[in-house]
């Protein structure tokens, strides 16, 4: 079946830790992107990616980073800059020339 | 830029009853509009979606939505409620291609039997 998965579903992180989460899709999807969810404030875009070793800024980039070098992965670190990490993260996709994205299960990420 | 608002962010209604939520949009041109559904803990399934021709657009478990351009408006509707519908809601917008998507922040359903 094709679709979107992320992992791990739950994840803890240390105070000064870098922790990635992975994103991959066999959807044959261009795009894909990074969105961070806390309660009451709707998604907001972390990263994006429309080809493979380009990416994008959105519109809370500060403490994450992403890597694009294959089509199906999309990984997003979350740094030790990232002073706020507490968050239900959510990886999409979209098909090419389409505006319609494909949302992935979703990590939940705790501080310990 | 572009923006989306729901107004409500929780809602409560009878299994049975009628379901109206609303979204409104700011953007310039003709925008491109979606509403998703996400269970706790899940990822978002795209409800239906708008991109032009018929403003009445027909979607997933039942769902319709209007666009009016008029009223900047893209409520969504679904005649008679179920229990499994229980679930938040999230209006957005696109301006195109891989424009960036814009959220609402989502209003939260419940129903009571």
């Amino acid at each position: 079946d094709g679709g979107i998965t992320q992992s791990p579903k739950y994840l803890f992180r240390k105070e000064g830790q870098n922790v990635t989460l992975s994103c991959e899709q066999n959807l044959n999807h261009d795009a894909m992107y990074w969105y961070r969810q806390d309660p009451g404030q709707g998604l907001r875009l972390i990263y994006y990616s429309q080809i493979v070793n380009d990416f994008q800024k959105g519109d809370i980039a500060e403490g994450y980073s992403v890597s694009r070098e294959k089509k199906e992965s999309f990984p997003l670190t979350v740094t030790s800059a990232q002073k706020n990490p507490t968050a239900f993260y959510l990886c999409a996709s979209s098909p090419p020339y389409q505006e319609t994205q494909y949302f992935g299960p979703g990590t939940r990420l705790l501080v310990l | 830029a572009q923006s989306v608002t729901q107004p409500d962010i929780h809602i409560t209604v009878s299994e049975g009853a009628s379901l109206e939520l609303r979204c409104n949009y700011s953007y310039g041109a003709t925008p491109y509009l979606f509403w998703y559904v996400q269970s706790p803990g899940q990822g978002l399934q795209l409800l239906l979606k708008y991109f032009s021709g018929d403003t009445l657009v027909q979607g997933i478990k039942g769902f319709e939505a209007e666009f009016k351009r008029s009223q900047s408006s893209f409520n969504l509707r679904k005649p008679s409620v179920h229990w499994s519908d229980a679930a938040e809601y999230f209006c957005a917008v696109g301006s195109g291609g891989y424009q960036k998507v814009t959220f609402g922040t989502g209003t939260k359903l419940q129903v009571i039997p």
